[in-house]
């Protein structure tokens, strides 16, 4: 079955970078897309980025100023997604979610959250 | 971006009514070419990821209940949940796919009266 598991919680101090990964299982992960979305605390979602499988292209949204990189090691069946110079309104829970296709923006399976919290 | 604007913030509705959450894009999401509308509806029940469980404005994933239906086109959209039952109590968010960045509404809480 399809499976995506995410590192666990990480706390960081305000300037510094974090890096969450995202290891798929029951599944070919160079054949589907990946989007990383964020949920701050009591808020609505908000998109990061993706990566299309299709082209291997990366799109991220330009709200994050450059701050956000997405990184695939097939190798390891692992996506990742690397915020740098975190504020405290970066505290939120972190989700990988696989498009249905491999340049899709509909999405089906999610992992189930890194909470990133900043804090000094 | 596109700014998507649900209303009401929260809802609360008793069991076996009807339920109506709306949703506005600040643009079209109406595609001409394929005449297919790029919104879909996700639902978070508490403690869980959302799931997507309408998409293409009014097409239902596979599983999900005849008692949910989306309809609209263009800018305006219209989530019903008909006969509402216990598992229904959730935050419901509308999605514009139609351009990069992936933009969702504020959220709409419904919950039983």
């Amino acid at each position: 079955q399809v499976q995506l598991v995410q590192s666990g919680a990480e706390v960081k101090n305000p300037g510094a970078s974090v890096k969450v990964s995202c290891r798929a299982s029951g599944y070919t992960l160079s054949y589907y897309a990946m989007h990383w979305v964020r949920q701050a605390p009591g808020q609505s979602l908000e998109w990061m980025g993706w990566i299309n499988s299709l082209n291997g292209n990366k799109e991220y949204s330009q709200r994050f100023q450059g701050r956000v990189t997405i990184t695939r090691d097939i190798s390891a069946s692992t996506d990742y997604v690397e915020l740098s110079s975190l504020t405290s309104e970066d505290t939120a829970l972190y989700y990988c979610v696989r498009g249905i296709g491999s340049d899709s923006w509909l999405w089906d399976y999610w992992g189930q959250g890194t909470l990133v919290t900043v804090s000094s | 971006d596109i700014v998507m604007t649900q209303s009401p913030d929260s809802l609360a509705v008793s069991l076996g009514e009807r339920a109506t959450i709306s949703c506005r894009s600040s643009q079209s999401l109406l595609k001409s070419s394929n005449n297919k509308n790029y919104l879909a509806w996700f639902q978070q029940r508490p403690g869980q990821p959302p799931k997507m469980f309408i998409s293409w404005a009014s097409t239902r994933e596979s599983g999900v209940p005849d008692r949910f239906s989306g309809s609209g086109s263009g800018t305006d959209f219209t989530l019903t949940i008909s006969g509402l039952q216990p598992e229904d109590v959730a935050v419901y968010y509308c999605q514009q796919y139609w351009s990069a960045p992936i933009t969702f509404g504020q959220g709409t809480r419904l919950e039983i009266k």
